[in-house]
């Protein structure tokens, strides 16, 4: 495996569930990303990890809730959800947080 | 507050040369960065401005006026895989990243 993962690709789950979205990446970086992508919109920056410690955290609900148990993992842990939490949530590393990002292929999230 | 503009679509045609413009309006700025995203795939890396000026890598220019709050990404050649939309970013005084919605461009034979 080469760059950045994520699975699963597709995900439809109901307003009760919980579920785990993991990506990985196999680049040696420091840094990784959660972002929001909906259509037509902007890419919305959940979380940012920095050598394993969370350092932005834009006022994302609680419903959404990270982990990175090391630099080359993190989990974007999800229960309660909300239909309009359907979106392509993207995961992204980089060396440091001032290079720029390789993203993961994203997963594909439905909320029932 | 931080806003990145960019318009939503442009058509071209293969073969010809496109410029797509990104204007924006941040709290500081550490640099702008233009991604290429595909239908249903992640956002690829193509370029990064911090001085004024032009970056010329292959087929692809970026250029930057930090006075004029202005970028474009410039294509040249276009070929029906340049089809994809185009992602503005500008990194900000705390070097968080501020991105544009993306301008959508379709190339017709």
């Amino acid at each position: 495996e080469t760059g950045v993962t994520q699975t699963p690709r597709h995900l439809v789950m109901g307003m009760t569930n919980k579920k785990s979205l993991k990506c990985e990446q196999h680049l040696g970086h420091n840094a990784m990303y959660w972002y929001k992508q909906s259509a037509k919109k902007p890419l919305e920056l959940m979380f940012v990890y920095s050598l394993e410690e969370r350092v932005e955290n834009n006022s994302v609900p609680s419903r959404f809730s990270p982990e990175c148990p090391n630099s080359s993992h993190l989990f974007l842990h999800l229960h309660t959800l909300q239909p309009e939490d359907s979106a392509l949530y993207l995961c992204a590393s980089s060396h440091l947080l001032e290079h720029e990002q390789f993203f993961g292929p994203g997963t594909r999230l439905t909320v029932l | 507050g931080q806003n990145i503009d960019q318009p939503t679509e442009m058509t071209a045609t293969e073969g010809a040369i496109v410029q797509i413009n990104c204007t924006y309006q941040t709290s500081g700025f550490n640099g702008l960065f233009w991604y290429q995203q595909h239908a249903g795939e992640a956002p690829t890396f193509l370029s990064y401005n911090v001085l004024d000026g032009l970056e010329e890598k292959g087929r692809f220019s970026s250029f930057l006026s930090r006075s004029k709050g202005y970028s474009y990404l410039l294509l040249k050649e276009l070929q029906m895989k340049d089809s994809a939309s185009y992602l503005c970013a500008v990194r900000d005084s705390n070097y968080q990243l501020i991105w544009g919605a993306g301008t959508k461009l379709i190339i017709k034979p």
